[in-house]
């Protein structure tokens, strides 16, 4: 079975420093990787994805992660961090050919002044 | 273009009725999953329809149920409300079944 693991439940920062929220997955089955972004009281919204190809993927908001298939992780990165980044992330995976995604518990970014 | 819209956007019931939660997704989407949110066991997929037929379905009780309808529109009904249904619903569209998820604003629903 596929599973998501985000090692990091919560992650306090200054703004302007830069940021690494960390994901793993387990999978038999080649995956899509997402990473979702969900402000308070609000849905989720596509931060990037990995379907094929390069493994260094650039999304929205200056965030990009990398792929590594060996090491089975999909971190995701922000160079300098702003207020408004404070949220929680979730990392998901899509099995090829499934319709669900499977999702890890999340990881809150506070980013302090 | 339209993002999905979920109605209502509050809802709160108490132990023993039953609700309805509606979902409309991007236009030209034909696949309409739903997922719940809580803070004990995270984001766990419920089901997902496909052309008005449900292709997946989540380890939830028999109390779950859904729809969708042939404009893609889809609902979902939970009955004999539990406190433990109290939950961020959220509803997500794609194109196809194997496409990038796009998710509305969720239902905040509260069991008393």
């Amino acid at each position: 079975a596929q599973s998501v693991t985000q090692l990091d439940s919560q992650v306090p920062v200054f703004e302007e420093a830069p940021v690494e929220l960390r994901c793993n997955y387990s999978s038999s089955v080649s995956v899509y990787l997402f990473w979702y972004v969900q402000y308070p009281n609000q849905g989720l919204q596509l931060l990037l994805k990995y379907l094929s190809g390069s493994t260094l993927v650039k999304g929205i908001n200056g965030f990009e992660a990398e792929f590594n298939k060996s090491q089975t992780s999909f971190h995701l990165r922000k160079p300098s961090v702003h207020i408004s980044d404070t949220a929680e992330y979730f990392c998901a995976l899509h099995q090829g050919g499934s319709e669900k995604l499977v999702f890890g518990k999340g990881t809150k970014l506070t980013v302090n002044p | 273009k339209a993002g999905v819209t979920q109605t209502p956007r509050y809802l709160i019931k108490t132990r023993g009725q039953q609700v309805t939660l509606s979902c409309s997704p991007i236009s030209g989407h034909r696949s309409v999953s739903w997922y719940q949110q809580t803070p004990g066991q995270g984001l766990q997929f419920l089901f997902e329809y496909f052309s008005e037929t449900q292709r997946n379905k989540g380890n939830f009780p028999g109390r779950f149920s859904g729809r969708q309808f042939s404009n893609s529109r889809s609902e979902m009904n939970v009955s004999t409300l539990e406190l433990g249904d109290s939950a961020l619903y959220l509803c997500a569209s794609s194109f196809d079944r194997a496409d990038t998820q796009y998710f509305g604003p969720g239902t905040r629903l509260t069991v008393l």
